[in-house]
């Protein structure tokens, strides 16, 4: 069974610019959430979704966007890049009929802003 | 109060030592706790989980404690090998939320 996929997996935009990241979860799996990971601030949420439908968004600006596609494919969308958003964005995938299901991480992209 | 706080933020155990990290939560609607081990360049695993009806929980050399009145749970590893040198992280989900919280991390390493 293939794991959680993202790409690409390294990424340099310079600020201003958008960025797109994909993920491709576990087969059969409906939830995708995403996170970003920094040194100072661990994991942070920033949002989830269940069959094609956000369920939940953390605290991040409009400029982080996502979507999921109905074969459970999700994108993030960065718009106006600022040096702050260099991190490693963390996708995972869940079967998502519990609340309590095991998340599954992917390697995670990390973005570098300059 | 949607926080966890995690602490040691780094640990070092020799081999075979136990090591103990700890958590504190806020929230009382969280229910369920998993703990995550994460090695450089990878995502985070899911290492042992826990909810709130049981005090304690056991895998292999991996075990929660969980004190719900205190709100308070913790990892031990028994005889912690090098292998598990890793960045550990607990979390907690409020069943309403579809919202992992995360603690800071704790950076553990094993000396041989």
């Amino acid at each position: 069974k293939a794991g959680v996929t993202q790409t690409p997996r390294y990424l340099i935009k310079t600020r201003g610019q958008q960025v797109t990241l994909s993920c491709s979860p576990i087969s059969g799996h409906r939830s995708v959430s995403w996170y970003q990971q920094t040194p100072g601030q661990g994991l942070q949420f920033l949002f989830e979704y269940f069959s094609e439908t956000q369920r939940n968004k953390g605290n991040f600006p409009g400029r982080f966007s996502g979507r999921q596609f109905s074969n459970s494919r999700s994108e993030m969308n960065v718009s106006t890049l600022e040096l702050g958003d260099s991190a490693l964005y963390l996708c995972a995938s869940s079967s998502g009929h519990t609340l309590h299901t095991e998340a599954f991480f992917g390697q995670g992209t990390r973005l570098t802003v300059v | 109060q949607q926080q966890v706080k995690q602490s040691p933020q780094s640990l070092i155990v020799q081999k075979g030592g136990i090591s103990i990290i700890n958590c504190a939560y806020e929230n009382t609607a969280f229910d369920y706790f998993p703990w995550y081990q994460q090695f450089p360049g990878k995502g985070p695993a899911l290492l042992i989980a826990i909810r709130p009806d049981v005090s304690e929980k056991k895998e292999g050399r991996f075990t929660i404690s969980f004190n719900k009145s205190a709100k308070q749970f913790s990892l031990h590893i028994m005889d912690s090998q090098p292998g598990d040198s890793a960045t550990y992280f607990c979390a907690a989900l409020s069943g309403s939320n579809y919202q992992l919280i995360w603690g800071a991390g704790t950076k553990l390493i094993i000396k041989p």
